[in-house]
């Protein structure tokens, strides 16, 4: 089982919804918790990251941990054909470490 | 400000050669990870250097080594290559005493191992 499960999609929504993406990890010991975007042969950008658990908000992007249940969610409103990319989660353990990422989800936003 | 740039962008070898990939962090970034991210697959740690030192390591064979040097830049080896090392690799910088924990990357070096 790995440590961190996402599902590889690929999800596609028209122009205008709600997405939600998903993470589940088995490590309890994970603190902290990111998302990146990355566009095709590109590397990954930086778009949400989150200390222990709660909410985060930025823009049309929002960021929820729940630790207790070992999933995390990356919210986009209001999709855009520019959100089409892979969106990887990520976590780590203890401050400056390793990353673990998920798989990724490959997201396409129809006009 | 300049982001974290690498080089080469594109390489191919062939089994058997050696690679060096180098890495430049972020403007006052002190410390460089290595990743490596085969296709339709999410990035696989592999080393991280801080102060010259490799700090933390994934589960990589000892083909692969590295170093930073003194302006914190640093370069990813990898000996007798094998078609399986195909992939990108991705190179990230943080700044290991601040308190958010926020890696940025790189653009990656795609490697084909032919």
């Amino acid at each position: 089982q790995k440590e961190v499960e996402q599902d590889p999609g690929p999800l596609s929504v028209p122009e205008g919804a709600i997405v939600s993406l998903n993470c589940t990890y088995s490590n309890s010991a994970f603190q902290y918790f990111m998302w990146y975007r990355q566009y095709s042969r590109k590397g990954p950008e930086l778009l949400m990251y989150t200390y222990s658990s709660g909410n985060k908000e930025d823009g049309r992007f929002t960021a929820q941990v729940d630790k207790s249940s070992k999933y995390i969610s990356l919210f986009i409103r209001d999709s855009q054909p520019s959100d089409s990319a892979t969106y990887l989660c990520a976590m780590s353990h203890n401050q400056g470490g390793k990353l673990i990422f998920g798989q990724g989800t490959e997201l396409s936003v129809k006009p | 400000d300049a982001g974290v740039t690498q080089s080469p962008t594109h390489l191919i070898k062939t089994r058997g050669q050696q690679v060096t990939l180098r890495c430049s962090p972020k403007s006052g970034h002190d410390t460089v990870s290595w990743y490596q991210q085969a296709l339709g697959q999410g990035p696989q740690f592999i080393f991280q250097y801080y102060e010259e030192e490799e700090r933390q390591r994934g589960n990589f064979p000892d083909r692969f080594s590295g170093h930073q040097f003194p302006n914190y830049s640093s370069e990813l080896n990898v000996n007798a290559l094998l078609l399986g090392d195909s992939a990108l690799y991705l190179c990230a910088s943080s700044f290991l005493k601040l308190l958010t924990d926020t890696q940025y990357f790189g653009p990656g070096t795609r490697l084909t191992v032919l």
